[in-house]
């Protein structure tokens, strides 16, 4: 059983704050890390897909970081809007082909 | 290009019964996941078929299975229903490998009674 962990389970900030979620997974057969939002009612959606050590990626106001040496990414939202309010997964992608998910981070950002 | 399509949307059964859930992945894709989202825990991976392949298989009974036909449409189905099987059942596709985006259904939402 891969073990993928997200922190914090939930955040509740003020519009304008910046915020940032960690995902914590295996360092070992590491192949992607994928980062996507699902917003209520909806179906998830992709941000990044993360496959270098060190890696960066930027879509806007939100960018994630990658550490695949410890196993940890980091999501970061710069000045977070009330349209940001989902819950965030990050998923492991071994050799194998397997995706896992971590049990995400609900955000939710107070006008 | 249409997105991944999964039907029913919604399904109420009976325990004891058993279940047909059908996903049609984005048309070029051959990857199909399932995952069950239960309340309070994240996506579990139930299978993933590749080409007609079980590639991948979560640790779940053997009440649920799955397969993939040559058009990359995929069911799964669920036997002997329990209570505890009421989720969301979501679906994604992907083109090769999960090293690219994937893309995923609306998902099926399973109330056993």
């Amino acid at each position: 059983i891969l073990n993928v962990e997200q922190s914090p389970q939930s955040l509740h900030v003020q519009e304008g704050d910046s915020t940032n979620f960690t995902c914590s997974f295996p360092s070992s057969n590491f192949y992607a890390l994928h980062w996507y939002r699902w917003e209520t009612a909806k179906s998830p959606e992709a941000l990044f897909v993360m496959t270098l050590n060190g890696d960066e990626k930027k879509k806007g106001r939100i960018s994630a970081t990658l550490n695949t040496k410890e196993g940890y990414s980091y999501l970061y939202i710069k000045g977070s809007q009330p349209e940001d309010s989902a819950t965030y997964l990050c998923a492991f992608l071994n050799a194998g082909n397997m995706l896992t998910f971590g049990g995400g981070t609900r955000l939710m950002v107070k006008p | 290009k249409a997105g991944v399509t999964q039907t029913p949307r919604y399904l109420i059964k009976t325990r004891g019964q058993q279940v047909t859930l059908s996903c049609s992945p984005i048309s070029g894709h051959r990857s199909v996941s399932w995952y069950q989202q239960t309340p309070g825990q994240g996506l579990q991976f139930l299978f993933e078929y590749f080409s007609e392949t079980q590639r991948n298989k979560g640790n779940f009974p053997g009440r649920f299975s799955g397969r993939q036909f040559s058009n990359s449409r995929s069911e799964m189905n669920v036997s002997t229903l329990e209570l505890g099987d009421s989720a969301l059942y979501l679906c994604a596709s992907s083109s090769f490998s999960w090293n690219t985006e994937a893309f995923f259904g609306q998902g099926t939402r399973l109330t056993v009674v």
